[in-house]
């Protein structure tokens, strides 16, 4: 059951340039998409995330696109910096009621930036 | 930053052992999450907690599994009788009811030999 895939386990790419990390979903009842990024021996870091009524969200460097249609999303981050160099997680959430969300994830995309 | 706390980091158990993993969720959170990643896999949901009492479970937490809250600060899951395949890093997460954003502590890297 892969209702959040990754395609990519990893990205290499050079400092100050983009970098692009993809994310399918198959269900469309998530209401909110996450993007975490992970560090070896730390727990999952919150990045950014995007409401499933919106299309795109910025913070500083980093931007979620949704398409809806193609139930796809993207991370984009710019200029990349070798500190980016983590793993990062799709994730998807849906609201369980009561306040509580429950977060289904992808397996991850190793981002390598290069000096 | 407030953050969410696990102990221990790492956990070394034989099979068939009873083993307790804890964690303080940030202070002011009421929702409470255990999430596991068995090498090379996924982060899988396993249980939600809220106003003492399991919200949500997942397949994986079977009777083996349980959670407490003993006090206002610790968010305990127990494993009652470790086997094999509960070898991973376990997380724990945290969310104020506000929003869809959780946080996680660093894990506790459990080891059933």
């Amino acid at each position: 059951d892969q209702q959040v895939k990754q395609n990519s386990p990893s990205l290499s790419v050079q400092e100050g340039r983009i970098s692009i990390l993809n994310c399918d979903y198959t269900n469309s009842m998530f209401d909110y998409f996450l993007w975490y990024k992970k560090y070896p021996a730390e727990g999952p870091t919150f990045l950014i995330s995007i409401s499933s009524i919106k299309d795109k969200n910025e913070d500083g460097r980093f931007t979620v696109f949704l398409n809806k249609s193609a139930k796809h999303l993207s991370l984009h981050i710019v200029p990349s910096q070798p500190g980016d160099s983590a793993v990062y997680f799709c994730a998807a959430s849906q609201y369980s009621g009561a306040g509580s969300y429950q977060l289904t994830f992808g397996k991850g995309t190793k981002l390598s930036v290069i000096p | 930053e407030p953050e969410v706390t696990q102990t221990p980091s790492h956990q070394v158990t034989q099979m068939g052992q009873e083993v307790i993993l804890r964690c303080v969720p940030i202070s002011n959170h009421l929702y409470f999450y255990w999430y596991r990643q068995i090498l090379g896999q996924k982060v899988e949901f396993l249980v939600s907690f809220y106003n003492n009492e399991i919200s949500e479970k997942s397949e994986i937490f079977d009777d083996q599994f349980s959670v407490e809250r003993p006090d206002g600060s610790n968010f305990t899951l127990k494993i009652r009788s470790t086997k094999l395949e509960d070898s991973a890093m376990y997380f724990c997460a945290s969310n104020n009811g506000l929003g869809e954003k959780l946080f996680f502590g660093s894990g506790t890297q459990l080891s059933v030999l």
